[in-house]
Order: structure tokens, then C-alpha cells, then sequence
């Protein structure tokens, strides 16, 4: 069974240019998770959904970062006008609901603003 | 809003000796506990998952303590090795369809 997949894998910005995310959840879950790991401290929620809706996104810096899943399936995180703070690696997760209740991660965009 | 807190922030233990973490968490609804092993420039490695109505939890080289009265969720890894040089997180969630909250890592240092 393929795992959580993301892509690019690293990405390099001046301040002020916009990037693009993408994730493709293992098949057959529900839930999609963005989270945002800056550098030697632990994972945040950005947003997350179950199918298609947002669920939470409180999180999610509106003026700026958008996150959709239009189908249910992928999810694509934008940026626009990235910040230095914004430096970080940007992890997507999916879980089953009502399965073994574990997320399971992708191997991350490490991204860096300049 | 509810925390995750986490100690020690660094350890440094010797090849064998023993390695302890240790998160404690505010949310009461708290109930599927989990901690993760991440290397350099790797994503987040499970080691184990636990629910709320168990206490002690052994894997391959670690026990799990959770101590619901006092929020405390414990990590102890026995006879550490090289090998388990890395950063640990835990995280806690309310249910299995909700987001988890992580604590914010122990940098761990295991010398031969």
C-alpha cells in the first residue's frame, strides 16, 4: 500500500513569492491533515478536512496560506507572498475515521524564505 | 488554548543507560496518546499508540507510561543505543478523527 505522498520535496523562495503544496493521502481516507513544523520544535496544525469541508482551520493564517481538497482526495496548500517566518517543513497526514485512530505522515516540503 | 509541554528540551544519555521523557498535557478530553521518533530531515516515525484506559505500554526497547490523574504521558527508553539518536515528540488527540497536538520535542543524544 503506497503511504502519504508530497511533493516537492524542498522549496527555496525570496520573501514575497508564492508556493504551492501538494499531498495525496493514502487511498481510501477520509481525513487530511496539514501541519506546519518549524525548525527543532514540533508540529502544528494548520488546517485540516474530512472528504471535502474543512473541519478546522483556525489555525490556518488566512491573509496568506489557503489550503483546498476538492474532491475528497488530494490537497494542495498555497502561500501567497511567503514571509521568512514561514520557513519550516510542512507535513501532511490522512487517517481513516473509525479505524486504528493513527495518522499517517508524508515525508514533508522542507521550505525555505529568504 | 490547550498545551502540550514537554522535558527535557535536550538529553544526553550513555550507550545503555536509560533515557526518560515526559509531556503533560491540559486538554481533560484527551484520550488516544501517541509518541513519534523523528530523525534528521525524516518525517515522524511511530512508536507507539495508547488509549486512555492503559497505563503501562511496552514496545521494542521503551515502555509508555500514561498517568491520566495527573495528565502525564511518559516515555522511557531502556538501554538506549546510538541508534536512537533523535528528536521524540509526543502528541495527544481527543478522538481518532480529530487533529493531535504535539508536545515540543526532546532532542536525544545517545553516546557510545
Amino acid at each position: 500500500e503506497a503511504g502519504v505522498t508530497q511533493s516537492p520535496r524542498y522549496a527555496v523562495l525570496q520573501e514575497g513569492q508564492a508556493v504551492s503544496f501538494w499531498c495525496d493521502p493514502i487511498s481510501g481516507h477520509d481525513t487530511l491533515y496539514w501541519y506546519q513544523q518549524p525548525r527543532d520544535q514540533g508540529p502544528q496544525l494548520l488546517v485540516y478536512f474530512r472528504d471535502e469541508a474543512v473541519i478546522d482551520n483556525s489555525q490556518l493564517p488566512s491573509d496568506r496560506f489557503s489550503a483546498v481538497r476538492p474532491k475528497g482526495t488530494n490537497s494542495t496548500l498555497k502561500i501567497q507572498s511567503a514571509k521568512q517566518g514561514d520557513t519550516a517543513t510542512y507535513l501532511c497526514a490522512s487517517s481513516f475515521t473509525g479505524g486504528d485512530y493513527e495518522q499517517y505522515f508524508g515525508p514533508g516540503t522542507r521550505l525555505t524564505v529568504l | 488554548g490547550e498545551q502540550v509541554e514537554q522535558r527535557p528540551p535536550h538529553l544526553s544519555v550513555r550507550e545503555g543507560d536509560s533515557a526518560f521523557i515526559t509531556c503533560t498535557y491540559t486538554d481533560p478530553n484527551s484520550y488516544y496518546f501517541f509518541w513519534y521518533k523523528q530523525e534528521p530531515g525524516a518525517s515522524l516515525q511511530l512508536l507507539m499508540k495508547v488509549f486512555s484506559s492503559t497505563e503501562i505500554n511496552e514496545g521494542q526497547g521503551f515502555t509508555v507510561l500514561l498517568n491520566k490523574k495527573d495528565k502525564r504521558l511518559s516515555l522511557n527508553l531502556t538501554a538506549a543505543h546510538p541508534g536512537d539518536s533523535a528528536a521524540y515528540f509526543c502528541a495527544v488527540s481527543e478522538d481518532s478523527g480529530t487533529y493531535q497536538r504535539f508536545g515540543t520535542g526532546t532532542k536525544l543524544q545517545v553516546v557510545p
